[in-house]
């Protein structure tokens, strides 16, 4: 099982430029999860989604919208980019309430 | 890799020792708690579990302690070595579907 993948791993934009990350899981989990995390501020929630078909805001999700397009995937996109959203993002999934969400790589995104 | 956070509280433990790092979480209502391990250029990486009902939970080489009574989080690494070497969360369950609020992290460093 290759557990949470992300792609791309690295990616630079130019402020204003759009894009999307990918996410899949391999594990069968109806969770999934994007955090961001910058120095100093940890990890930080964007978006969620609890069970294919929904999603919902998490603590940070100004600037960017999310699609659960099956119950493997969950992508997150940047519409137009803005320096702000430089930073480490992460993938997760997880089982629907106990246990622990499982984390992907991570995206290291710069916006110039 | 790139660093996950700037001045973090740093224990430096020398190899074979045993590390204690601590952690006080917001909530009381919180039901839910999990410690994770992130090496440099990686993802979070789960380690432990405790629900709010247990005071104590062990693993390999690990230990979780829950006091909920100061809202304080513990994990106890045995026999600490290089491979340790990372930045360790806290995360609380403050809700439904699974939603976790991390800490900032401590730094860990193992001295040969």
């Amino acid at each position: 099982n290759a557990g949470v993948t992300q792609t791309p791993k690295f990616q630079v934009l130019k402020t204003g430029q759009s894009m999307t990350l990918q996410c899949a899981q391999d594990m069968n989990h109806n969770s999934m999860y994007w955090y961001r995390q910058d120095p100093g501020m940890g990890l930080r929630l964007i978006y969620y989604s609890a069970s294919e078909g929904t999603t919902d805001k998490g603590e940070v999700p100004n600037g960017y919208n999310v699609s659960r397009l099956n119950k493997r995937e969950f992508s997150l996109r940047l519409e137009s980019a803005a320096p702000s959203q430089t930073s480490v993002y992460f993938c997760a999934s997880s089982e629907v309430f106990w246990g622990g969400q499982f984390f992907g790589p991570g995206t290291r995104l710069t916006v110039l | 890799g790139e660093s996950v956070g700037l001045h973090l509280p740093t224990l430096s433990v020398q190899e074979g020792d045993n590390s204690i790092i601590n952690c006080a979480y917001s909530n009381s209502a919180s039901d839910y708690f999990i410690w994770y391990k992130q090496e440099s250029g990686k993802g979070p990486q789960f380690i432990i579990d405790i629900r709010s009902n247990m005071d104590k939970r062990q693993g390999q080489r690990v230990t979780v302690l829950l006091n909920k009574t100061v809202k304080h989080l513990s994990l106890q690494i045995a026999a600490t070595q290089p491979g340790d070497s990372a930045v360790y969360f806290c995360a609380e369950n403050k809700g439904g579907n699974n939603r976790l609020a991390f800490g900032k992290g401590n730094q860990v460093v193992v001295i040969p």
